[in-house]
C-alpha cells in the first residue's frame, strides 16, 4: 500500500523523561530516516539507516539515538528529552540511495515540557 | 558543504497569478533536485524531481528546469490554485550521494 506509519502522532513529555518515537514502513526499502522540522529550518536529518542494524548519524544526531533490527521499521529514542527537542518529527524510506523518492510518514508532533 | 536555500519565506498570491518560487543549490556532486510539497498536517510528498540540465520537468501543473550553470531549480505555476497553499521544500542529493538537504521552506498561501 505504499505507506510510512508513525506512532505516536502526539506526544507531551516532561524534561529529562525518555521518549520512543517509532515508525513503520510497508515498502521493503532499505533507506530509512528520522528528520525534525522546525519553523524556518526545513527538514533537518537526524539519522539515517541504511539497512538493519547499518545505521549513520546525520546532521543533528545528538541527544539521539536509533534502532533498527527489521527493515520494516525504524525507531527514533530520546534519552532524557530536553526542551528544545520539541519539534516534529518526521520518518521517511526510500528504496536504496537518496536519488530515489522519499516517502513521508504523517509525522509525531513532540512536546517537551 | 552542500546546502539549498530558497529565498523566500512567505509568498501570498491571488487565485489565478502565475507563481515562481526560488531554489538554489551548492554540491560538488553531480546535482539530482528535488521538490516536496507538504499540505497542513500532512506528511511531505514528492512533487517534481530532476537531474538533467536545462529540461523542463512538470507534474499536477508544476513545473521545473534545473540550470546547472546558475545552480538553480525554480518551481513555476502559471495559474495557482487554492489547493496549492502549501510548503514547498527543496532538496538536493548531496556530494556524498547519500543523503538529501532541504531548503528552509517556503510557505505559499493562494487567496480568492
Amino acid at each position: 500500500d505504499m505507506k510510512v506509519t508513525q506512532m505516536p502522532r502526539y506526544l507531551i513529555k516532561r524534561m529529562g523523561e525518555n521518549v520512543l518515537l517509532e515508525c513503520g514502513q510497508d515498502m521493503s526499502h532499505e533507506t530509512m530516516y528520522w528528520y525534525r522540522q522546525d519553523p524556518g529550518l526545513g527538514l533537518q536529518l537526524i539519522y539515517i539507516s541504511y539497512d538493519v542494524d547499518s545505521n549513520s548519524e546525520g546532521d543533528i544526531p545528538k541527544g539521539y539515538r536509533v534502532s533498527r533490527k527489521k527493515r520494516e521499521h525504524f525507531s527514533l529514542i530520546l534519552d532524557s528529552a530536553k526542551t528544545n527537542q520539541t519539534s516534529v518529527y518526521f520518518c521517511a524510506s526510500s528504496l536504496g540511495a537518496s536519488g530515489n523518492t522519499l516517502y513521508f510518514g504523517e509525522g509525531s508532533r513532540l512536546i517537551v515540557v | 558543504g552542500d546546502s539549498v536555500t530558497q529565498t523566500e519565506g512567505l509568498v501570498t498570491l491571488t487565485k489565478g497569478l502565475p507563481v515562481m518560487l526560488n531554489c538554489t543549490y551548492q554540491t560538488t556532486y553531480s546535482p539530482f533536485l528535488f521538490w516536496y510539497v507538504q499540505h497542513l498536517n500532512e506528511a511531505p510528498k514528492l512533487l517534481l524531481k530532476s537531474s538533467t540540465d536545462n529540461k523542463r520537468t512538470e507534474h499536477q501543473g508544476f513545473y521545473a528546469t534545473l540550470h546547472k550553470s546558475s545552480s538553480s531549480f525554480h518551481l513555476q505555476k502559471s495559474s495557482v490554485q487554492l489547493s496549492d497553499s502549501a510548503l514547498y521544500f527543496c532538496a538536493s542529493v548531496t556530494s556524498s550521494g547519500q543523503k538529501l538537504v532541504f531548503g528552509q521552506g517556503t510557505i505559499l498561501k493562494v487567496y480568492l
